[in-house]
């Protein structure tokens, strides 16, 4: 079935430890996003990638960074993980930039201690 | 800035309830309209959509009108399903400028 796959799906990490989130997606589509998603704060937008080989920051970008060699991968790192980095991570993606119609993964929970 | 505010949860009906879920938002320009649904251990998934005023956009007996003039967006359905308990987004993009998602609204329902 065609989508947007996530790994690991749960995670439990120690603080100050590097963590990567994988995001592979076989849809072509040009644009991918990483939310979090937070009680109360709904879903915020982290990193975002309009096209291969281009990144931008989102709404909450520290302590994060992600790349994006070709078009099907969108890997998000943490690179010494603290624990308000404790969310729910979503990589979503789009035909094209922000038309409002995005393709949710079914999500990482990730847990810092 | 631009924003969006939905109504507190959880919202709680039992079944063949009519549900109104408000939302109401905040925009310098001209937005597109979004509701998404999350159902439980799941993605979220876009549910309807409107781009300009008095646009109606529906999906699995859901209606949401584009209301200009209250800025507005309130997600409606006549008889709602224990198979509907989800949270429901209100959401907003304008100029396909980055999609603002409002905090969510948590359906319940009971059999």
């Amino acid at each position: 079935i065609a989508g947007i796959t996530q790994a690991p799906t749960s995670q439990i990490l120690a603080a100050g430890r590097r963590m990567t989130l994988r995001c592979t997606q076989d849809m072509r589509h040009n644009a991918m996003y990483w939310y979090r998603q937070d009680l109360g704060l709904g879903l915020r937008l982290i990193h975002y990638s309009n096209t291969a080989g281009t990144t931008g920051k989102g709404e909450v970008p520290d302590g994060y960074s992600v790349s994006r060699a070709n078009t099907d991968d969108f890997p998000l790192t943490l690179a010494s993980a603290v624990p308000s980095q404790t969310s729910v991570y979503f990589c979503a993606s789009s035909v094209i930039y922000n038309t409002g119609e995005l393709f949710f993964g079914e999500g990482s929970r990730l847990t810092v201690l | 800035g631009d924003s969006v505010t939905q109504m507190e949860g959880p919202v709680t009906l039992s079944e063949e309830a009519f549900l109104t879920i408000n939302c109401t938002y905040t925009a310098t320009g001209y937005p597109s309209l979004f509701w998404y649904v999350q159902y439980p251990g799941e993605g979220l998934q876009l549910l309807l959509k409107a781009t300009k005023a008095d646009d109606k956009g529906s999906n699995k007996g859901f209606e949401a009108t584009y209301r200009k003039e209250t800025t507005s967006f309130h997600l409606e359905k006549g008889s709602v399903q224990v198979s509907d308990s989800a949270v429901y987004f209100c959401a907003l993009s304008v100029n396909t400028d980055k999609l603002i998602f409002g905090t969510g609204t948590r359906l319940q329902v009971f059999p």
